[in-house]
């Protein structure tokens, strides 16, 4: 099946820096959705972006809708611990519950 | 708490035998509910979407016969990995519903199989 491209695959990073991360498609879709997973368990959901050029912000996270809608960013300041674990992106087409994943980012925190 | 569970977390089984993996919504009815496979270190990608009262749509390179999925309730959808192999080792999950309002799709958290 179809995989967005995710970059960085993974970071390594000190706590308190900021972390950007990036997620590509060949297609356009209308949804991007953020998740992080944590080591066995499900994806959380971070925060969702519906319109191209949508800015959202969930705390100390930042995420972006491309404006071509083949693309968005997630941004995360100040790192701290709890921070660690898998990033997902993923795309989604309104009224259309299935969604096509990214490759993952794997943000480790570096004491 | 959590809205989509899933049943067993973890399943370890010997080569050849069926394991069933049960995705149940808690508080709501979901007339649809998707199986996702994660093998290591990879990315979640999408097995079927399993439809209440009718059959499961698959994704190209799902075997139907291998991966059966029934859904023969609004709250309750089961994966049955048949002749299971090693191969088959992955983390499965499940998702239900679409919030319209808030965007998110509710996960499980998840059945480990181990095939020995």
């Amino acid at each position: 099946g179809q995989q967005l491209n995710q970059s960085p695959q993974s970071m390594f990073i000190q706590e308190g820096e900021d972390v950007s991360m990036n997620c590509t498609s060949s297609s356009i879709f209308n949804t991007w959705l953020w998740y992080k997973q944590d080591p066995g368990e499900g994806p959380v959901l971070l925060i969702a972006l519906y319109k191209a050029g949508e800015l959202t912000s969930n705390g100390r996270l930042t995420a972006q809708f491309g404006i071509t809608r083949k693309d968005s960013f997630l941004n995360i300041s100040a790192s701290i611990p709890s921070d660690v674990g898998i990033y997902f992106c993923a795309g989604a087409n309104f009224g259309n519950e299935k969604l096509t994943f990214g490759t993952g980012t794997r943000l480790t925190i570096i004491p | 708490g959590a809205v989509v569970s899933q049943h067993p977390s973890w399943v370890i089984c010997k080569s050849g035998t069926s394991v069933k993996i049960e995705c149940r919504s808690l508080d709501f009815q979901a007339t649809t509910m998707f199986w996702y496979r994660q093998f290591p270190k990879q990315s979640l990608m999408l097995m079927a979407t399993s439809n209440e009262g009718s059959k499961a749509t698959y994704e190209q390179g799902v075997e139907k016969d291998k991966f059966l999925i029934n859904h023969a309730s609004l709250t309750l959808s089961t994966l049955t990995v048949t002749s299971a192999h090693p191969e088959d080792s992955s983390f499965y999950i499940c998702s239900a519903t679409w919030d319209r309002v808030t965007g998110e799709l509710f996960f499980g958290e998840g059945s480990r199989l181990t095939v020995l």
